[in-house]
C-alpha cells in the first residue's frame, strides 16, 4: 500500500495567489515526521518545511505552511504569493520511527506558476 | 560554504562497466544516504550509512554497493548486476542526534545513462 499518496500530478497558479498542494499519508507508528521538498528543473532537493506528529501546531517557514490534520493522516503544503520562482516539483515525504531516519516520498505534484 | 557536492553532474556508462559515484559533504554530518529517481517518480533509498565503517541497505539494494571509510564520504557503485541503472542519484545526509529533526540535505544530483 502507498505510505505518501500525492493525488495532483500537475498543479497551476498565476502569480500572487496562495496554492495547496495535497498529501495524505499512511502509518500506524505514533511517532512520525512529514517534510516537504521542492525540486526545480535543476534537480537539487531544497527542504521546505517539517512537521512532527507530536508537534500541536502547524508549520511554517516563510510562504510555506503546512496543514496539518492529523485524524485524516493528511500534511498539506500551502504556499502563498506564488512567485514564478516557485515552479517546481513538490515532494511530500514522511519518516517513521526507527532510529535510522530512513524517508519515504509520494510521487510529487509539478506546480506551475503562471505571470 | 558548508554543504554536499556529487560529482560528476552527468555520467554515461556501457553496459557491462561499474561506474562510481562521488558523494561529499562537509557539513559534519553523521548519516549519509543514496536515493534513486526514475522519471515521474518520487526518490527511492538505496543504501544508508549512520556512521563510518558501517552502512545498511535500503528497498533497492540489488546491482549497488557503497563504502563509508571516512565521515565526509560515501561513494556509491553501480555494479553491471543493476539491470535498469539509467536513472537520476541523489546524495543526502543528515546530523542524527536524540531530539533533532534530523533532516536530511541534498547534494545536486548525478544523472547516469546506460548507452
Amino acid at each position: 500500500a502507498q505510505k505518501i499518496t500525492q493525488t495532483q500530478p500537475g498543479m497551476f497558479v498565476q502569480e500572487k495567489e496562495a496554492v495547496t498542494l495535497d498529501c495524505t499519508y499512511d502509518t500506524s507508528d505514533p511517532s512520525y515526521g512529514l517534510f516537504w521538498y521542492k525540486q526545480p528543473s535543476s534537480g537539487e532537493m531544497i527542504f521546505l518545511i517539517y512537521q512532527g506528529s507530536y508537534d500541536q501546531q502547524n508549520a511554517t517557514e516563510g510562504r510555506y505552511s503546512l496543514n496539518f490534520q492529523k485524524a485524516r493522516k493528511s500534511a498539506n503544503l500551502v504556499i502563498s504569493a506564488s512567485q514564478l520562482g516557485d515552479s517546481a516539483m513538490y515532494f511530500c515525504a514522511m519518516r517513521e520511527g526507527g532510529g535510522y531516519n530512513k524517508l519515504i516520498f509520494g510521487a510529487g505534484t509539478r506546480l506551475a506558476v503562471h505571470p | 560554504d558548508g554543504g554536499i557536492t556529487q560529482s560528476p553532474k552527468y555520467l554515461f556508462r556501457k553496459e557491462g562497466q561499474n561506474v562510481t559515484l562521488s558523494c561529499e559533504q562537509n557539513l559534519n554530518h553523521d548519516a549519509m544516504y543514496w536515493y534513486r529517481q526514475d522519471p515521474g517518480q518520487g526518490l527511492r533509498l538505496i543504501y544508508y550509512s549512520q556512521i563510518v565503517n558501517d552502512f545498511q541497505k535500503g528497498d533497492i539494494a540489488e546491482g549497488y554497493s557503497v563504502s563509508r571509510e571516512k565521515k565526509e564520504s560515501f561513494p556509491l557503485t553501480v555494479t553491471s548486476a543493476q539491470k535498469n541503472p539509467t536513472a537520476f542519484y541523489l546524495c543526502a545526509s543528515a546530523k542524527t542526534g536524540t531530539s533533532g529533526i534530523d533532516t536530511q540535505y541534498f547534494g545536486p544530483g548525478t544523472r547516469l545513462t546506460v548507452l
